[in-house]
């Protein structure tokens, strides 16, 4: 099945710094997203982006479907955006047919 | 209210009793998924349905089975619980098209002891 690999695993900030993360997948995908888990654990949708840039306030995404990798941008961080960010990726044959399959995180910690 | 709901969302038991985490959505979607986390491993599904006849394992999908009781309704069962069950367990919709955006409920905890 698909692999899904992100990067970094852990990332500390002080409060206002930007950050980029990376999320890199094994094969063709129709589809991609971003998530965060918040310390209550609710994982919440940030960003449908299975191909080109979208932003959402001080977030934006960047998916290259070509070169199979997705670029999650927090800009100004917040102590509010701790927690972990998590890639998912669907598919699109074989035994990874229309099943999302994560990456294991990146654990983003954000100082005051 | 929230679109995916997950009962229980806590629940502590012991080895051997059954368990049933139930989900229900309002969402309208015909797929439905049953996850789990666990510290450091991201999520991996157990049981996907794609609609009400159509039930299909996951990749770690031993010692669970699902019922899909309505096109809203999608229950997963530990038929004897074990501890290294103990996880966090997500249930997630989508459309039915296979770029469908997936959303998840808010998750069930899920210890035994």
């Amino acid at each position: 099945g698909i692999q899904v690999e992100q990067s970094p695993p852990d990332l500390i900030l002080q409060e206002g710094a930007n950050s980029t993360l990376r999320c890199n997948f094994s094969d063709s995908v129709n589809n991609l997203q971003w998530f965060h888990q918040n310390p209550w654990g609710q994982l919440i949708n940030l960003f449908y982006i299975p191909s080109g840039t979208k932003q959402n306030g001080r977030l934006s995404a960047t998916t290259v479907a070509t070169e199979r990798y997705s670029l999650l941008y927090i800009s100004s961080s917040q102590t509010t955006d701790s927690g972990v960010y998590f890639c998912a990726s669907l598919g699109v044959g074989g035994t990874s047919y229309g099943k999302l399959t994560f990456g294991q995180g990146t654990i983003l910690t954000v100082h005051p | 209210d929230a679109d995916v709901t997950q009962t229980p969302r806590n629940r502590i038991t012991k080895t051997g009793k059954r368990i049933m985490l139930e989900c229900s959505q309002t969402k309208g979607h015909d797929r439905m998924y049953w996850y789990r986390q666990d510290p450091g491993l991201g999520l991996r599904l157990i049981y996907y349905s794609f609609d009400v006849k159509d039930i299909n394992k996951g990749e770690i999908s031993d010692g669970y089975s699902v019922s899909r009781q309505a096109q809203a309704k999608f229950s997963l069962s530990l038929e004897s619980a074990i501890p290294n069950q103990t996880a966090l367990y997500f249930c997630a919709t989508s459309v039915a098209r296979f770029t469908g955006e997936l959303f998840f409920g808010e998750g069930s905890r899920l210890t035994v002891l």
